[in-house]
């Protein structure tokens, strides 16, 4: 089985709006990474949060880290249509931390 | 420069024979790997080199080779392809490669369909 997962396989808002997608992961983890794949493209990283940290952002993005009930979430405020992608959430896990493990992805459609 | 490049970005194969996929990068990263993504799933890890070391997954062991003869070229070699290898294939390099998390850089893919 998958070590992380995001909860929905696919969403959808109207521009403007802000959207959560959520990530839960298996094992202890010394940090979380979320990449969005646009269509055509490889994926690219969005965030990167370590273990230590509660919460992180990237202009739109926010990010929060919660490694009690081992489980993330990526926030997007304001949407835009270029926001449509597929976002995963991918963790490490020992001993090969340099190594990510992804989830299916949630695949996000935002319209007009 | 933050690209990774791979070639081709489409490959028809026919079942049986053998596929040679390319990928290289710039930026002197010590680590390259490569992943198997189908529709609707994760990517998956097959293997990758940190320096010259080569580590493949235990459950794609015997499935895929791999070479990399500079820092900056990697290979993904399939000896004899079979219909469960049609997938988008992706490279990525990270800057480390030892015990800690880092960002990796993702190529556009190439997409293998085996008739």
């Amino acid at each position: 089985s998958q070590l992380a997962e995001e909860n929905l396989w696919a969403l959808s808002v109207h521009e403007g709006e802000s959207v959560t997608v959520n990530c839960s992961y298996k094992t202890s983890i010394t940090a979380l990474q979320w990449y969005r794949q646009k269509s055509g493209e490889g994926p690219a990283q969005l965030i990167l949060i370590r273990s230590n940290e509660r919460e992180k952002r990237n202009g739109r993005l926010r990010a929060t880290l919660d490694t009690s009930s081992q489980s993330s979430s990526l926030s997007i405020t304001a949407t835009r249509c270029e926001d449509t992608a597929v976002y995963f959430c991918a963790t490490d896990a020992w001993p090969n931390y340099n190594v990510l493990y992804f989830g299916s992805g949630t695949k996000l459609t935002v319209e007009p | 420069d933050t690209t990774v490049k791979q070639n081709p970005r489409y490959k028809l194969a026919r079942v049986g024979k053998p596929v040679n996929l390319i990928c290289s990068q710039t930026m002197n990263h010590d680590t390259m790997y490569w992943y198997q993504k189908k529709p609707n799933q994760a990517p998956k890890l097959l293997l990758f080199y940190y320096d010259k070391i080569l580590n493949r997954e235990a459950d794609t062991f015997e499935k895929f080779q791999s070479s990399r003869p500079n820092n900056s070229f990697c290979s993904l070699y399939i000896g004899s392809a079979g219909l469960e290898y049609s997938a988008m294939y992706l490279c990525a390099s990270s800057l480390l490669g030892g015990r800690d998390q880092d960002t990796q850089y993702f190529g556009p893919g190439t997409r293998l369909l085996v008739l």
